[in-house]
């Protein structure tokens, strides 16, 4: 069983579309993040939610919204998509919003690709 | 803002060879991780260190924890082609969220 599961895993659309990614996982964990990872592999946390609280807002575009039904799910939606957008977005979870000394697990990934 | 520096940027070495790369921060970290990425993966947690001088292994990994906490170091011996990757540190910022280095990419030349 996977522990945190992403949809799709590859994803092309083109500009100005509304796309969404979607995040599971099963490890019974409080809290989950989106991460994103440019072209040079630099990971940079985007959000977090805590029991479907949003703890953690970076300085993301409002293009972006983070929707939580449930604490074993996190997506991500993303309205008007941009060229600049093209990245691998990466989701998390953690045991609580504490434990980030213990590390996080990470999904596979969702390639992003606006052309 | 804060920073974790990672070299070398990248390295190309012999399948048997020991590599040794490091972190270095412009702030004081409580703990230091290690995290693995595979191509076309998720980063995986290797080692965690928790006490400043601390000393860990995992297989062929060892990693430390600096004396000053501004930087950490990771070793692998005997590298085999599975070594293969992206090498991030990380660590908890002030908003008790990961944040990471700027990656060392290792290649294994059977």
């Amino acid at each position: 069983d996977t522990a945190v599961s992403q949809t799709p895993k590859y994803l092309v659309t083109q500009m100005g579309n509304d796309k969404s990614i979607k995040c599971e996982q099963n490890l019974g964990h409080d809290t989950m993040y989106w991460y994103k990872q440019d072209s040079k592999k630099f990971l940079k946390i985007m959000f977090s939610y805590n029991n479907k609280e949003l703890i953690i807002n970076e300085t993301v575009p409002n293009r972006f919204s983070p929707k939580s039904p449930d604490k074993a799910h996190l997506n991500l939606h993303i309205n008007s998509l941009e060229l600049g957008d093209s990245a691998v977005y990466f989701c998390a979870s953690s045991q609580d919003a504490t434990t980030a000394n213990y590390g996080y697990t990470f999904g596979s990934g969702t390639r992003l690709t606006v052309v | 803002g804060q920073q974790l520096n990672q070299s070398p940027q990248s390295m190309f070495i012999q399948e048997g060879e020991d590599v040794s790369m490091n972190c270095t921060s412009s702030s004081i970290f409580n703990t230091w991780l290690w995290y693995k990425q595979d191509p076309g993966e998720g980063p995986v947690l290797l080692i965690a260190l928790y006490k400043a001088g601390e000393l860990t292994s995992n297989g062929r990994l060892t990693a430390q924890f600096g004396i000053t906490r501004k930087d950490s170091f990771l070793n692998i011996s005997a590298s085999i082609p599975s070594d293969v990757g992206i090498y991030f540190c990380a660590g908890p910022s002030g908003a008790n969220n990961l944040f990471f280095g700027t990656g060392t990419r290792l290649t294994v030349i059977p």
